[in-house]
């Protein structure tokens, strides 16, 4: 089975700090990837896609490296609202044809 | 927000009983997933379809059936209900096979 990990977390950071998380996935073949939210017992909602040249979203950025299949999502200045759990998504196919393959996830707690 | 509503959002039922969940999408998007979401496994895929009858297995799909007999609804069929069928499950759909996913609020069905 084709894998993505990520940081084990939680992080617990103080409001306007910089936090990073880190993610890595196993199957080369990999065609796109993304960065989910997911609040408590709510649905994963889509916070950015994640391109080769890296891209940008006001406080969020995020990185891909194909070459060592990492992935990363930096948020500077955190807010009480970013906290969540961070899903680091990746679309492959694999026995099961298209798939989203999902990572474990990272919680973020954004204490006052 | 992507239009997916899926029914019901709670559900117990007893162990041995079929169950039934909707997921009803107003994108026209061409593909829908089933996942389930447990603690320590993240978001595994049920059955996913791409087309209206067209459908195939995920990485957990004994015990599930699914059906698409229209562009909007993917239904989710229990046959005979276990307790290890407990979970939260999410409908998600997506444009391509190769775009971002969205997802529905989520069931949480509980097999007593």
């Amino acid at each position: 089975r084709k894998e993505v990990e990520q940081d084990p977390g939680p992080f617990n950071v103080p409001e306007g700090a910089t936090v990073a998380f880190n993610c890595t996935y196993s199957n080369s073949a990999s065609q796109s990837f993304f960065w989910y939210r997911q609040d408590c017992r709510k649905e994963p909602k889509l916070l950015m896609s994640v391109y080769s040249s890296g891209n940008e979203d006001g406080r969020f950025t995020a990185q891909l490296n194909r070459a060592s299949q990492y992935i990363s999502l930096l948020i500077r200045d955190s807010k009480l609202s970013d906290s969540a759990t961070y899903l680091c998504v990746v679309r492959e196919t694999d026995n099961y044809g298209q798939n989203f393959v999902f990572g474990p996830g990272t919680r973020l707690s954004v204490l006052p | 927000d992507a239009g997916i509503t899926q029914s019901p959002r709670h559900k117990v039922t007893e162990t041995g009983t079929p169950v039934t969940l909707r997921c009803h999408q107003t994108e026209n998007h061409r593909y829908m997933y089933w996942y389930r979401q447990d603690p320590g496994h993240g978001l595994r895929l049920i059955h996913y379809s791409y087309g209206v009858k067209d459908t195939d297995k995920g990485e957990v799909s004994d015990g599930y059936s699914v059906s698409r007999s229209k562009t909007e609804d993917f239904l989710l069929t229990l046959e005979s209900a276990t307790s290890s069928q407990t979970s939260v499950y999410f409908c998600a759909i997506s444009v391509m096979e190769d775009t971002e996913a969205f997802f529905g609020q989520g069931t949480r069905l509980t097999v007593v």
